[in-house]
């Protein structure tokens, strides 16, 4: 069955740091990877998505290339804020019709001043 | 206005008690859905409906009970609570045919069982 797998957590980064939060995946065929962000008291919020190899997603400074050779869709910031601070989840749907979203175990990210 | 909306946002319910969680959604999306978040922040599926159609029925115990009385609202039901049922419950919705694009989640409902 499909899989993600994201590094652990929590992280820690001082404000205009540099931030990757990786993430892996199993599934068979060509799967949609999306990045969600779940801010403190809140649901989750769609960040980015790609749909098919090679393509990038960005959003509010972040970006993630989906990579078919490594089955990795890495998240970057290249200056992070306060915030910023919040879960960040990799999850992935198979392609077509009523694709469930299976999601990674979420990282706490936060970021001090 | 909400696209998806779950109420209540906070219940707090003893052991043994039956309690409704509601959702709406005014996308016009024909797929619903009902994830459950632990307290280690994992979140995982339990059911979707497309068209009032009951679609993915994961592994859940059967004290829980989705109901959708048309394609814009998906309630769960929960008999006889237990303390492993406290969690975060997110209702979401989709287009079928764009599944891939993602999913429109509610802000969730905190479920505490005393």
């Amino acid at each position: 069955g499909n899989s993600v797998t994201q590094m652990e957590g929590p992280v820690t980064l001082s404000e205009e740091a540099f931030l990757t939060i990786n993430c892996t995946y199993t599934a068979t065929g060509y799967p949609s990877l999306f990045w969600y962000v779940q801010y403190p008291g809140e649901g989750l919020q769609l960040l980015l998505k790609a749909t098919k190899a090679d393509d990038k997603g960005s959003n509010k400074g972040f970006e993630a290339t989906y990579r078919k050779e490594t089955t990795s869709f890495h998240l970057e910031k290249g200056s992070v804020q306060v915030s910023d601070s919040a879960v960040y989840f990799c999850a992935l749907s198979d392609a077509g019709a009523n694709s469930k979203l299976t999601f990674g175990k979420g990282i706490t990210l936060s970021v001090r001043p | 206005d909400t696209a998806v909306s779950q109420t209540p946002k906070y219940l707090v319910t003893q052991m043994g008690n039956d309690k409704s969680i509601k959702c709406e959604q005014n996308l016009g999306h024909d797929t619903m859905y009902w994830y459950k978040q632990d307290s280690k922040k994992f979140l995982k599926i339990m059911f979707s409906y497309n068209n009032k159609e009951l679609i993915i029925n994961e592994t859940v115990p059967n004290r829980f009970s989705p109901k959708s009385p048309d394609k814009a609202h998906l309630n769960l039901h929960i008999n006889s609570l237990e303390l492993g049922d406290s969690a975060v419950y997110f209702c979401a919705s989709s287009q079928w045919d764009r599944g891939a694009y993602g999913y429109t989640f509610g802000s969730g409902t905190r479920l505490t069982v005393v």
